[in-house]
């Protein structure tokens, strides 16, 4: 089974600023991977797919990078909504992993 | 669009088997994809279950298989999860999800809204 290892475990920022979010896996994965964003009470919601891609309906300001075991989000210029927990995920040999999620708080 | 409506009861005993529901309106859940269950234990993170499919099967967290089943009912359009010999660990919310290839990416592209599952006697 593929480990996500997410850094850091909390990000205090405040609206306007640049927050980078880490995503290592224990093993390569290409760039099989997806970020999700989950507000309180809320289900989460597909953000990156093929680890750089934007999904559908996402701003700009959201983007992924990075390949084989190391990961990166980058949220360009902090918006009040984007204040919640996001979390990386792989399927590897029909396995599906979650990283233990990184929470963006306000500073 | 297309919606996902988990179901079932809130409430189960230590031992007895926790059953839920989703109910899929606005795609045949016949005609492709995979579909699957997350659950979220309260203040935890996110841990995939199982995801199932009409034509190509079934796969399971290796940890959970034993106790897992999940199957299809396309007259109903909905799928359905139990997950037998509950303990107070499997307290959580519930997520039924549609599990499909997004580029080259395996992602849960559409969730439920969640049903949370208490395990108390």
């Amino acid at each position: 089974e593929v480990v996500l290892a997410q850094s850091p475990a909390t990000l205090s920022l405040s609206p306007g600023e640049r927050a980078t979010l880490s995503c290592r896996a224990s093993q390569s994965i290409s760039s099989y991977l997806a970020w999700y964003q989950q507000k309180p009470g809320q289900a989460p919601r597909l953000l990156i797919y093929d680890a750089s891609k934007r999904a559908t309906g996402i701003p700009a300001r959201f983007s992924g990078s990075g390949s084989g075991t190391d990961f990166t989000l980058t949220i360009s210029s902090l918006e009040p909504e984007d204040f919640a927990v996001y979390y990386c995920q792989q399927r590897t040999n029909w396995l599906i992993t979650f990283g233990q999620g990184t929470r963006l708080e306000i500073k | 669009q297309v919606q996902l409506q988990e179901s079932g009861p809130g409430l189960v005993k230590p031992s007895e088997t926790l059953s839920l529901i989703c109910s899929v309106s606005g795609y045949s859940i016949s005609s492709g994809y995979y579909w699957g269950w997350v659950r979220q234990p309260p203040g935890k993170g996110l841990e995939w279950i199982a995801s199932t499919s009409q034509n190509a099967g079934t796969y399971y967290k290796t940890s959970l298989e034993s106790r897992v089943t999940i199957s299809l009912d396309t007259s109903k359009n909905q799928f359905s999860l139990r997950l037998s010999s509950v303990t107070a660990a499997d307290t959580a919310i519930y997520y039924c999800a549609r599990d499909r290839i997004v580029g080259a990416t395996a992602v849960f592209d559409l969730w439920g809204q969640g049903r949370l599952v208490t395990i108390s006697s």
